[in-house]
């Protein structure tokens, strides 16, 4: 069975400031990645997801993240960051040939003036 | 994308109590979901609702404290019966559409047990 391990609980960051929250998984099949961002008091938003081909995908709100298989992990990105940035942001797991997602523990950023 | 919509948006309830959750889609959906994340927790997937048979629950979750409807292809219920402060999380139904790899969620039940 998959599993999602993210890495840190917390991440405060400044304003402005890069960013990387880290995601782990483990599986004995192909997958599909996903990054969500829950801001507080509202549901799930997707971010960006990798299905397959290029490695490095883009999603809404400037970030990114890379998929590297040999060290099955999914990082999640962002060059610059925003106050409006502050929320949980959730790694998630599909089996290609699953149907439902794993996710992961979340990751708090907050981002500090 | 599709829009989702939930009701209630929160709730708070008595212990013994039940509660029936509504999730609804503006558009027709191959598979429905429905997830609970427990207060400073992940979600854990409860169930997959399937439309004109019985739900699929995962492990640690029975039809008897949440059982589940899916009479169409637009609309769903979760009922959380018996309530414990236990269950006080938040609920929420996703939904995958046809061809779609990604899941969208709607915007959750908040649900406070007395």
């Amino acid at each position: 069975a998959q599993s999602v391990t993210q890495l840190d609980s917390q991440v405060p960051v400044f304003e402005e400031a890069p960013v990387e929250l880290r995601c782990n998984y483990s599986s004995s099949v192909s997958v599909y990645l996903f990054w969500y961002v829950q801001y507080p008091n509202q549901g799930l938003q997707l971010l960006l997801k990798y299905l397959s081909g290029s490695t490095l995908v883009k999603g809404i709100n400037g970030f990114e993240a890379e998929f590297n298989k040999s060290q099955t992990s999914f990082h999640l990105r962002k060059p610059s960051v925003h106050i409006s940035d502050t929320a949980e942001y959730f790694c998630a797991v599909s089996e290609t040939r699953a149907q439902k997602l794993v996710f992961g523990q979340g990751t708090r950023l907050t981002i500090n003036p | 994308s599709a829009v989702i919509s939930q009701k209630p948006s929160r709730d708070i309830c008595q212990r013994g109590t039940s509660l029936t959750i509504q999730c609804q889609v503006d558009s027709q959906v191959t598979m429905m979901f429905w997830y609970r994340q427990q207060p400073g927790q992940s979600l854990t997937l409860i169930a997959t609702a399937n439309q004109g048979s019985e739900a699929t629950y995962e492990s640690g979750f029975v039809i008897d404290k949440f059982p589940i409807s899916r009479p169409n292809l637009t609309f769903s219920t979760l009922t959380v019966s018996n309530m414990s402060p236990e269950d006080s999380s938040i609920y929420l139904c996703s939904v995958r559409l046809a061809g779609a790899r990604e899941q969208f969620f709607g915007p959750g039940t908040r649900l406070t047990v007395l």
